[in-house]
């Protein structure tokens, strides 16, 4: 069976210094991968989407980048992180071709201060 | 406008009682509609997964689609405490290959 890891659950960062946030799928190949921020209270915004390795999608221009070295790994970085990063990161993976529903980590819990 | 708009809620029902939750949508191209839990702190939670409009029927929760009215729907019978969660609505169309979700609403089941 297909399975997702996040990592870290939790993490404070002050402002202005570097992030990584990693992410692996285990029992798929070739996955569609993404990156959502969900704001507290608020809805899922989809950050960034891959279809394959080096394939990358920005959604939304902001200080966030992402990169896909291996075909099962997806990391979400910034060289100089603002208050307005804080929020709860969720990694996703879909099964592409048919590529309907996505499936989630448990997220990451970013506080900038 | 958003795409795919959800009340926030909270919505309160005690326990016993059937939730339901409704989503609209705005583009026609989606074709695909999904509910997802969340609960506090965690990754949302693939519940629900429908195409066509109809009825879909999962145990206690029930997907309804209506593409003519581009309303969709979740109903919970014989809600539990355990229920208590915020609930995803999202839809998806090819062009993009992305899904896109409402802003979830709250539900809580009271003992």
């Amino acid at each position: 069976s297909q399975t997702i890891h996040q990592w870290p659950a939790t993490l404070v960062q002050p402002v202005g210094s570097p992030l990584s946030l990693e992410c692996t799928v285990e029992g798929t190949s070739n996955p569609n991968l993404y990156w959502y921020r969900q704001a507290a209270g608020r809805g899922l915004q989809l950050l960034f989407y891959s279809i394959g390795i080096d394939q990358i999608s920005s959604e939304v221009p902001q200080n966030l980048s992402a990169s896909r070295p291996q075909d099962r790994q997806f990391i979400l970085s910034s060289k100089k992180l603002l208050l307005s990063d804080s929020g709860f990161y969720l990694c996703a993976w879909g099964a592409g071709g048919r590529g309907t529903e996505a499936f989630f980590g448990q997220g990451t819990r970013l506080t900038v201060v | 406008q958003k795409e795919v708009e959800q009340d926030p809620g909270p919505l309160s029902v005690p326990e016993g009682a059937i939730v339901s939750l409704n989503c609209t949508y705005s583009n026609s191209a989606f074709q695909y509609f999904m509910w997802y839990r969340q609960y506090s702190r965690k990754g949302p939670e693939l519940l629900m997964y429908t195409y066509s409009s109809g009825n879909k029927e999962d145990g206690r929760f029930t997907a309804q689609v209506d593409k003519s009215s581009k309303y969709i729907s979740l109903f919970i019978r014989d809600s539990q405490p355990s229920d208590s969660a915020t609930y995803l609505c999202a839809a998806y169309k090819a062009a993009g290959n992305k899904l896109t979700f409402g802003g979830g609403t709250r539900v809580l089941v009271k003992p």
